[in-house]
């Protein structure tokens, strides 16, 4: 089976930069995707990694190690409307077109 | 505004009445997705379709619930015989099948509440 593992919550003050680990456990890998989801809101796609690395858009950067299964998001110079859920998520080992999502983690961010 | 809309967006029921939510994914999307998220967790897949095809569904989808989508358009997500446990928020999301990045795009949802 897949499983993904991320700490449910985070906490980090504005203007900061904080790091969301993620963890996965699949046969098959096709990339790790991030969503953010605000309170009420609906999932939206931030960044996606197929290879080994940085990705970086804006803000907003995602890294990659396939060999040690893990992955995080960066999130620099933190606003308050950052504060939201974030969830990687990785294609399923035998579909590569079912996403499969973590359990999520709660971003707070202080004044 | 062409993303993917859902309706209704807010349902109430009683326990054992049937319900359907209705999906309408971006016009050229044939991937259309089902999810279920319930509070603090991440969203749980539960079926999807390649335009009218239903290619999987989950093992954790009991028999009560069943989708469609008939003309690789829109599709509809039916929920039979309701129970407490089926309160969550319904997520549907479409992708075009070239995407390279497999990116869904959601809908804002459809909140249901068993009484």
């Amino acid at each position: 089976g897949q499983s993904l593992e991320q700490p449910s919550e985070v906490t980090a003050v504005e203007g900061a930069i904080v790091q969301i680990n993620c963890t996965y456990q699949t046969s098959g890998f096709y990339g790790l995707s991030w969503y953010q989801q605000h309170d009420g809101g609906a999932p939206t796609f931030l960044s996606y990694n197929a290879l080994d690395g940085l990705e970086e858009t804006g803000r907003f950067s995602s890294f990659l190690s396939r060999s040690d299964s893990y992955g995080y998001l960066l999130l620099q110079e933190l606003q308050m409307k950052d504060s939201a859920s974030y969830f990687c998520a990785v294609r399923d080992e035998g579909s590569a077109s079912k996403i499969i999502f973590g359990s999520g983690t709660r971003l707070s961010i202080r004044p | 505004d062409t993303g993917v809309s859902q309706d209704p967006r807010h349902k109430i029921t009683k326990r054992g009445q049937n319900v359907t939510f209705r999906c309408d994914p971006i016009s050229e999307h044939n991937r259309l997705y089902w999810y279920r998220q319930t509070l603090g967790q991440g969203p749980e897949f539960l079926t999807y379709f390649q335009n009218e095809a239903q290619l999987e569904k989950s093992r954790l989808l009991s028999d009560r619930f069943s989708a469609e989508r008939p003309k690789g358009s829109f599709s509809t997500l039916e929920i039979q015989r309701t129970e407490q446990g089926d309160s969550a928020m319904y997520l549907c999301a479409s992708s075009p099948t070239s995407g390279l990045t497999g990116e869904l795009f959601f809908g804002e949802g459809s909140r249901l509440t068993v009484l």
